[in-house]
């Protein structure tokens, strides 16, 4: 069975530019989740969809950041414009959950992220 | 609010032997998961194991357990006869009934030596 696929693995861009980071969730899981990690802030959770639908944006740092997931099998986390300070490795991950969001016992599965450096 | 500590920002073992690394976390919730995960040098997050809080047993995987002491609000990992391929951060997370989302402790980094 294929695991959470995100692309691209790796992004460089200039300051100033929009980039798109992609995600396909495993098939059959509700849940999705965009995090991001640096070395000073650790892991992050940005956002997280249940049921194609944002129930919890409070990560997403500023009006920069935007998730979208049109279908259950695809999700995109944007930064327009980006800035050095975005360099970091975004994951996304995807779990089963009951529909209502809350849940326990549900693994989250990561994919294996996306490295971006804003120059 | 819930809240994930980890106190050991690294960690030595030598190749052969067990660890432990520390895991604390703080919830007003009753019904909360515990879930370890491993993040070798390559950057993927690898799922290791997990803990319910109305588990009355200390989950196992392998050569990976959960010392889960509930009142003292610790899960533990434990790694016994640990290998060079153990060397890796590892990340400590809770998940409460009341939110479906994950919070993460700050990590270990364990080395493992030959």
């Amino acid at each position: 069975d294929a695991g959470v696929i995100q692309s691209p693995r790796h992004e460089v861009t200039e300051m100033g530019q929009e980039v798109t980071l992609r995600c396909k969730p495993i098939s059959g899981h509700n849940s999705l989740f965009w995090y991001r990690q640096t070395m000073m802030r650790g892991l992050e959770l940005l956002i997280y969809f249940n049921n194609n639908v944002p129930i919890d944006d409070s990560g997403m740092p500023e009006d920069r950041f935007s998730a979208k997931m049109p279908n259950a099998s695809f999700s995109t986390l944007k930064i327009q414009p980006s800035e050095p300070r975005d360099s970091a490795v975004y994951f996304c991950a995807s779990s089963l959950a009951p529909s209502g969001g809350a849940s326990y016992g549900e693994t989250q599965y990561f994919g294996p992220g996306t490295r971006l450096l804003v120059l | 609010a819930q809240k994930i500590t980890q106190t050991q920002p690294g960690m030595f073992v030598q190749e052969k032997e067990a660890v432990t690394l520390d895991c604390t976390y703080d919830t007003s919730d009753q019904s909360y998961g515990l879930f370890w995960y491993k993040q070798p040098s390559s950057g993927e997050m690898i799922f290791l194991i997990y803990q319910g809080s109305y588990d009355e047993q200390n989950a196992t995987e392998g050569r990976y357990s959960l010392n889960f002491q509930k009142a003292r609000k610790s899960a533990n990992l434990v790694i016994s006869a640990s290998q060079l391929g153990d060397s890796a951060m590892y990340f400590c997370a809770m998940i409460s009934d009341n939110f479906n989302k994950f919070y993460f402790g700050s990590g270990t980094k364990l080395n493992v030596k030959p």
